[in-house]
């Protein structure tokens, strides 16, 4: 079946610091990928996505390519700030025969913290 | 985009009893989901809610544990039923309404801690 996986955490950098979160997936069709961010008190928001390979998806300063050839969508941004301290979520949604509409696969989360 | 909302918010209950998180979306939308959120780990789905039909259940979840329903297309509560400790996590709902695009919004969670 499908899987996410995420780099193992928590993450902790200092303010300006580059950010790489790591994500590798395995599905069966040609899924959809997320980035979705969780900070303190609140819930699951959308970072960014890709939907086919090669695209690219932006947010915030954040950046993942959709690599099919390495099943791969990881994180980056080139100067975090204190605001980014959050955890961090891979997904993947298949929609292969139209089955899974909607539905998603989580990595495992990344706490990611940033220290001034 | 839709915004979701969700209570309670978080609860404490006594082993054996069981307890109705509602969801609300501010707006129609087709697909429905729950998901678990398990102390430390990530996310699982546990059952597409869909209008008008019973719940899909994923593997490892049932209905008798977990009622669903799905009155309307913009509501839809879990029942999370004798309940006992390892049932301790945060539930959330989640809504997407757009085939294919598997964006999903979430609402806040329900934490429930059960002694």
């Amino acid at each position: 079946g499908d899987s996410v996986t995420q780099m193992e955490g928590p993450v902790t950098l200092s303010e300006e610091a580059f950010l790489t979160i790591n994500c590798t997936y395995t599905a069966t069709g040609y899924p959809s990928l997320f980035w979705y961010v969780q900070y303190p008190g609140e819930g699951l928001q959308l970072l960014l996505k890709a939907t086919k390979a090669d695209d690219k998806g932006s947010n915030k300063g954040f950046e993942a390519t959709y690599r099919k050839e390495t099943t791969s969508f990881h994180l980056e941004k080139g100067s975090v700030q204190v605001s980014d301290s959050a955890v961090y979520f891979c997904a993947l949604s298949d929609d292969a025969g139209g089955t899974s509409y909607g539905k998603l696969t989580f990595g495992q989360g990344t706490i990611l913290t940033v220290h001034p | 985009s839709a915004v979701i909302s969700q209570k309670p918010s978080r609860d404490i209950c006594q082993r054996g009893t069981s307890l109705t998180i509602q969801c609300q979306v501010d707006s129609q939308v087709t697909m429905m989901f729950w998901y678990r959120q398990q102390p430390g780990q990530s996310l699982t789905l546990i059952a597409t809610a869909n209008q008008g039909s019973e719940a899909t259940y994923e593997s490892g979840f049932v209905i008798d544990k977990f009622p669903i329903s799905r009155p309307n297309l913009t509501f839809s509560t879990l029942t999370v039923s004798n309940m006992s400790p390892e049932d301790s996590s945060i539930y959330l709902c989640s809504a997407g309404g757009k085939r294919g695009a598997g964006e999903l919004f979430f609402g806040e969670g329900s934490r429930l801690t059960v002694l």
